[in-house]
């Protein structure tokens, strides 16, 4: 069975400009969701899609992060403007139900 | 919003003596989930324990629930070099998954 697909896996870009990342998930899943991990931190969790529409959003910084899943497959997640702070590693991790999370390996995001 | 809380932050031993990392919420949790990272990985789910005072083994890995259903504990029994990583406890209650800070476990062979 094929993991959660992720890319870029690496991406530096300077502040301001704009980044998009790209998620496909496990086939069959109806769940996905993109994190955002700090160095040293735990995953925090930006949005989370059942199909294509939003269960929470919440702690997505709107003004800057958008999401989409259109099809209820794969999923992009962009950042316009970027900041140096936005330097994380994103994460998609994929579900059946809201039970066990598979994750993608994350694209590390340097904001220089 | 949903607060939880694993100690310790670190932890270091040397291979074979035991490990235990904790995680603890101030409210009553409807379930709550393991993940371990690799450095450089992406976390890995472990296991998922719903029911109060539940206890799970996994090999050398011991997971309980607590009775309140507001902690939790993994316990690894004998460490080796390939339990080393970071071990994340995520909880839900009546919102989303939060994860917790980690444990990050090093194993001095």
């Amino acid at each position: 069975e094929a993991g959660v697909a992720q890319s870029p896996r690496y991406k530096i870009i300077e502040k301001r400009q704009s980044v998009a990342f790209w998620c496909n998930p496990i086939s069959g899943h109806a769940t996905l969701y993109w994190y955002q991990q700090i160095l040293g931190q735990g995953p925090k969790l930006l949005i989370q899609f059942q199909n294509n529409g939003v269960v929470d959003d919440s702690q997505l910084p709107k003004d800057r992060f958008s999401a989409e899943r259109l099809k209820g497959v794969d999923s992009t997640l962009k950042i316009q403007p970027a900041k140096l702070e936005d330097s994380a590693v994103y994460l998609c991790a994929s579900s059946f139900t809201e039970a066990e999370q598979y994750f993608g390996p994350g694209t590390r995001l340097t904001v220089t | 919003g949903q607060q939880v809380m694993q100690i310790p932050q670190y932890q270091h031993v040397q291979e074979g003596e035991d490990f235990t990392t904790y995680c603890n919420s101030s409210t009553t949790l409807s379930n709550i989930q393991w993940y371990k990272q690799r450095p450089g990985g992406h976390p890995v789910f472990l296991i998922q324990l719903v029911k109060s005072g539940e206890v799970k083994k996994q090999k050398r890995l011991t997971f309980q629930f607590g009775e309140a259903k507001k902690n939790s504990s993994l316990h690894i029994t004998a460490t080796q070099t390939t339990d080393v990583g970071t071990y994340f406890c995520a909880v839900s209650g009546n919102t989303p998954l939060v994860f917790g800070k980690g444990t990050r476990l090093s194993v001095i062979a």
